[in-house]
């Protein structure tokens, strides 16, 4: 697609409940990003992914946090026990690791709302 | 960690007035420092990208600087319009293509 795209847009759930967001980068990026954005802030760095493979988990939070990408395109981030600290917009972003061009490529976002 | 600083928090001027935002990051290894635009209900949208081995940049009405030795980069947009209020990130990686961390955010409102 031309961008990236994020689904759900918006994502209620309950505390305690489990949630997966998912992420369809732009098509030929090798690199893709998670980041968590809450109300005020910069985006905070969660994982980033080199094909299929996580590159750099160190910013996940805690272990109920986990995130795939089986063939190295769409990604899954996935919330176990949620809690209400969670809420917050994940952000995915893609970039084309190749030639002079590393900026990276936003979605929307998910906003994710625990109550 | 790298840790960065965005300043001021918020930026109101004039049309047609220059706005600068400054950020410092406490990384040295850091190279490589975009500029982010953020629109209610968006993503951010890269502005302008530099380097450290690149003093200046320059596209458009927007300029980016990089002071290495001070740690310190400023985002400089002028001849101001209405389409310039958003909020602007400035962020510091050690690569191009690693893991970004950001600065707090600048809210910038372009008065007509």
């Amino acid at each position: 697609g031309a961008g990236v795209s994020q689904t759900p847009s918006n994502k209620v759930t309950e505390k305690g409940k489990y949630v997966e967001l998912r992420c369809d980068p732009i098509s030929g990026h090798t690199a893709l990003y998670w980041y968590r954005q809450s109300l005020g802030q910069g985006p905070e760095f969660l994982i980033y992914f080199q094909g299929t493979g996580a590159a750099d988990d160190s910013g996940l939070p805690n272990d109920r946090f986990f995130a795939v990408r089986p063939e190295g395109s769409v990604s899954t981030l996935k919330i176990q026990r949620t809690e209400r600290g969670d809420s917050a917009v994940y952000l995915c972003a893609s970039s084309y690791h190749g030639g002079g061009n590393y900026g990276y490529t936003f979605g929307s976002g998910t906003r994710l709302t625990v109550v | 960690g790298e840790n960065v600083e965005q300043h001021p928090s918020t930026l109101s001027v004039q049309e047609g007035d220059s706005a600068v935002i400054k950020c410092t990051y406490s990384d040295s290894a850091s190279n490589y420092f975009p500029w982010y635009k953020q629109e209610l209900g968006k993503g951010p949208q890269l502005i302008i990208d530099i380097r450290s081995n690149v003093g200046e940049k320059k596209d458009q009405r927007i300029a980016v600087t990089l002071n290495k030795t001070a740690k310190h980069f400023s985002l400089h947009i002028t001849e101001t319009q209405p389409e310039d209020s958003a909020v602007y990130f400035c962020a510091a990686s050690r690569a191009a293509g690693n893991k970004l961390t950001f600065g707090g955010g600048t809210r910038v409102l372009v008065k007509p």
